[in-house]
């Protein structure tokens, strides 16, 4: 079955740093990816999606990278705010065209002054 | 364009009642999703439909779920017997089919807390 794993539960940064996220998966290869932000209590927001055929995605302070030899996507936020300070989920497709989703459990960001 | 809405936002009942909770999708997205989201985890897919259609369901789904969404429009789930473990945020998405991105937008969620 697939599988899909976040490099880490936490992750602590300074104010200003980049934060690097890690999301693995193994036993698929997805048409795509998607980067969700979910902040306590509420549902996830949706980011970034970024497709098989892509190497690289960028949204103002957001990156995202997909190699599909590795099996492996990462999420970067340059120029880290406390206000990005959240739980991030990767997500993967796995129906085609279903566009059915299997998340992973999100790395907790905290992002201090 | 309200987003999709959820309700109630909180639900507390008590081992063996019958919950159901509501999702509104955004207006013009023909697919919905519910899912389950455990303190820790990430989201967990349990159904989706696209229109009136459901077109899918996890092995999460067990013979006390039910979910409908009769005119392809609004969507209701509903837990029969609740179990301490159904205690979760349930939440809903919805997507359109042919749009430029398969992106899933998320409502805020249900809590059920089942004492």
């Amino acid at each position: 079955s697939q599988k899909i794993e976040q490099n880490s539960e936490a992750l602590n940064i300074q104010e200003g740093k980049t934060a690097t996220l890690t999301c693995n998966y193994t036993n698929y290869s997805p048409a795509y990816l998607q980067w969700y932000r979910q902040d306590p209590g509420r549902g996830p927001v949706f980011l970034l999606l970024i497709r098989e055929n892509e190497k690289e995605k960028r949204k103002e302070r957001l990156k995202v990278t997909f190699d599909t030899t590795l099996k492996q996507s990462l999420f970067h936020i340059t120029a880290s705010q406390p206000a990005d300070s959240a739980t991030y989920l990767c997500a993967l497709e796995y129906g085609g065209s279903q566009g059915n989703l299997i998340f992973g459990k999100g790395t907790k960001l905290s992002v201090k002054p | 364009d309200t987003g999709v809405s959820q309700d109630p936002r909180h639900k507390i009942t008590k081992r063996g009642q019958n919950v159901t909770f509501r999702c509104d999708p955004i207006s013009e997205h023909n697919r919905l999703y519910w899912y389950r989201q455990t303190l820790g985890q990430g989201p967990e897919f349990l159904t989706y439909f696209q229109n009136e259609a459901q077109l899918e369901k996890s092995r999460l789904l067990s013979d006390r779920f039910s979910a409908e969404r009769p005119k392809g429009s609004f969507s209701t789930l509903e837990i029969q017997r609740t179990e301490q473990g159904d205690s979760a945020m349930y939440l809903c998405a919805s997507s359109l089919l042919g749009g430029d991105t398969d992106t899933q937008y998320f409502g805020p969620g249900t809590r059920l807390t089942v004492l």
